[in-house]
């Protein structure tokens, strides 16, 4: 199995501060790397796809870079609609996998 | 627009089997490249990708789960249902059903389901 991991596991932030979020791969997933982001009692939300292609609807504030073995999501200026947690997945073999999430809060 | 919900016990007893119901609108399982999976996440912890299945009925299963799942359909419908076996308390979680779609890159899941949440108790 490709092993995900995320770095900060959590992080505060203000409302207009720019953080990125970076996930690393154990094994190269080339460009088949999503970003998903989650809310308590909410449906989960698809960020990023392909590694830095925006989904419809997200705001550009958002972006996702990287390939390989690393990648990123960054937030421009962060909302305080955008205070949620965050996962990386590959889906470039089977199981696909997910890191293990970075939570952003206010701080 | 594509909507998904899911539906099932909230409460099973160690050793029984789940069965979750995957109710979804704004496509159908016969479009070229449409794919219905289940996610879960036990709490506090992260997501945990079970199975898939696509419009030309190729299913992919999580190996390490590979041989307690079944992922069946019913297209008239517009269902997909997940039967898990020999459930014991570490499958509490909160079980997602997803879209995704075979002609896109990266696989990615694009839609979620609410969630129903399933916890394994005697």
């Amino acid at each position: 199995d490709i092993q995900m991991t995320q770095s900060p596991s959590s992080l505060s932030a203000s409302v207009g501060d720019r953080v990125t979020i970076t996930c690393r791969a154990s094994l190269s997933v080339s460009s088949f790397l999503n970003w998903y982001q989650l809310k308590p009692g909410k449906a989960p939300k698809l960020i990023i796809y392909a590694a830095s292609s925006l989904q419809s609807g997200v705001p550009p504030r958002f972006s996702g870079g990287g390939s390989g073995t690393d990648f990123s999501l960054t937030i421009s200026s962060l909302q305080p609609e955008d205070f949620a947690t965050y996962y990386c997945q590959q889906s470039y073999s089977i199981p696909f996998t997910f890191g293990p999430g970075t939570k952003v809060d206010i701080k | 627009q594509i909507t998904l919900k899911e539906s099932g016990p909230t409460l099973v007893k160690p050793t029984q089997t789940l069965t979750l119901t995957c109710s979804f609108s704004g496509f159908s399982l016969r479009d070229t490249g449409v794919g219905v999976g289940w996610i879960r996440q036990p709490p506090g912890k992260a997501l945990e990708w079970l199975a898939v299945m696509y419009w030309d009925e190729d299913n992919r299963y999580s190996p390490s789960l590979k041989n307690r799942l079944s992922i069946t359909k019913d297209t008239s419908k517009n269902q997909v249902v997940l039967v898990m076996t020999n459930m014991d308390p570490l499958d509490t979680a909160t079980y997602y059903c997803v879209h995704s779609n075979r002609l896109v890159v990266s696989l990615p899941f694009d839609y979620w389901g609410q969630g129903t949440q399933v916890t394994v108790s005697s």
